[in-house]
């Protein structure tokens, strides 16, 4: 199993500003995901970031949104630009394991006002 | 595309009741299922997985079953306990970018 760990917890934020999210892993990952879970609702991907090339988005997120860094194999950060409250939401990270295992870091509680 | 439909929550169960939560699916293909699980304040862990049909996953208690035939993966213990109130997620593994697609969710609560 991997062990990811998030930052920061959680944060609350002033509408038009942005944060940014830090995601390490204790082992070297080709790939890691970030998700998006808005209060009550399921986890939806935003994007996929492998290092060395652009992030790949989902349907409906944008780069100038969520720009995703992914600097080397065990971290990424996504970063949530001129927020708005409708990005309340909590943010995760994840990596795959094999045969389709995902395993997630504790998420980032993100209010904003 | 691929999907998963969860039974509706809330479930609320007093301690030591039978649990089900049903899960269907729609995919291309053959995927691996997954349960998933969030206690309050927490990420999400796996809770059990089966990679194909038949396969049955289990784990703390709980159990699902790969149902190629009925596309089903419902989730069961056969007594819940206080510390199993949490929201689970049911999962297939059939994304465009590898990721895994989840159903809504469903909020567990159980009562001493």
């Amino acid at each position: 199993s991997a062990v990811i760990s998030q930052k920061p917890s959680r944060d609350i934020c002033q509408r038009g500003t942005s944060l940014t999210i830090q995601c390490q892993v204790d082992s070297q990952v080709t790939m890691m995901f970030w998700y998006r879970q808005q209060p009550g609702q399921s986890l939806t991907l935003i994007a996929t970031a492998n290092q060395g090339s652009e992030a790949t988005y989902e349907s409906g997120f944008v780069i100038d949104k969520f720009p995703i860094s992914r600097p080397n194999l065990t971290f990424s950060t996504l970063t949530v630009s001129n927020m708005s409250p409708e990005d309340s939401s909590i943010y995760l990270c994840s990596v795959p394991t094999g045969l389709g295992t995902q395993y997630f870091g504790p998420g980032t509680r993100l209010l904003v006002l | 595309g691929d999907s998963v439909t969860q039974m509706e929550g809330p479930v609320t169960l007093s301690e030591e009741a039978f649990l089900t939560i049903n899960c269907t699916y729609t995919a291309t293909g053959y995927p691996s299922l997954f349960w998933y699980v969030q206690y309050p304040g927490e990420g999400l862990q796996l809770l059990l997985k089966a990679t194909k049909a038949d396969d049955k996953g289990s784990n703390k208690g709980f159990e699902a079953t790969y149902r190629k035939e009925t596309t089903s993966f419902h989730l069961e213990k056969g007594s819940v306990q206080v510390s199993d109130s949490a929201v689970y997620f049911c999962a297939l593994s059939g994304g465009s970018q590898g990721n895994l697609i989840f159903g809504k969710g469903t909020k567990l609560s159980v009562k001493p």
